[in-house]
């Protein structure tokens, strides 16, 4: 049963432009939700995270969205830059257990 | 500042052979999770320590095993491998038994073949 879900495999942006990465969850136990980047041959790197009890949080560039009803929560990146280009996971948590993480979405951001 | 490292990072093993994993957390924390991603998947949780012991599993069979030792570093190990063993394996460290921010090494990529 996959918990966590990012139904977008990729997505193609231009420089400049705004990335919209979505992810949808079942489980509504959970409390906590974080978002990593991956480049290749690297490990994920955290980027951003926000509670349950907020619906939004900004850092710099990134802002993440928690709709709670919805069971949706996104990250969007203003201005994109190529530097962005990367896998993006969304991962989940509840009561500080394990995080659950999605499948990923890989974001290519084009001069 | 060296943050979480593996080793080795790659590997390739045949089937029923036994393999094990190492990593040493970033400085300062005492805690240490693995996950294992196979290709096109997220991470998925395999277990976690914390003061010597796991405190924590996911869905893996007994095959899959760890320790933790009193400087903090850990082993994945790995029994009667299956080609579906095949996968980036994946180990963070944080502090105090957290699960929230984990920093992660860059993985041990494991052929079975």
């Amino acid at each position: 049963d996959q918990q966590v879900k990012q139904n977008s495999p990729s997505l193609s942006v231009q420089e400049g432009r705004i990335s919209i990465l979505n992810c949808d969850y079942t489980n509504s136990m959970f409390d906590y939700f974080l978002w990593y980047k991956k480049y290749p041959a690297e490990g994920p790197t955290f980027l951003i995270s926000i509670s349950s009890i907020k619906d939004k949080n900004e850092d710099g560039r990134f802002t993440v969205f928690l709709n709670k009803s919805a069971k949706h929560l996104s990250l969007h990146i203003v201005p994109s830059q190529p530097g962005d280009s990367a896998v993006y996971f969304c991962a989940a948590t509840y009561n500080t257990d394990k995080l659950i993480f999605g499948t990923g979405t890989r974001l290519q951001v084009f001069p | 500042d060296a943050g979480v490292t593996q080793s080795p990072t790659h590997l390739i093993k045949t089937r029923g052979q036994q393999v094990t994993l190492r990593c040493s957390p970033k400085s300062g924390h005492d805690t240490v999770s693995w996950y294992q991603q196979a290709l096109g998947q997220g991470p998925q949780f395999i277990f976690q320590y914390y003061e010597e012991e796991e405190r924590q599993r996911g869905n893996f069979p007994d095959r899959f095993s760890g320790h933790q030792f009193p400087n903090y570093s850990s082993e994945l190990n790995v029994n009667a491998l299956l080609l579906g063993d095949s996968a980036l394996y994946l180990c963070a460290s944080s502090p105090g038994g957290w699960n929230e921010k984990l920093f992660f090494g860059s993985g041990t990529q494991l052929s079975v073949l």
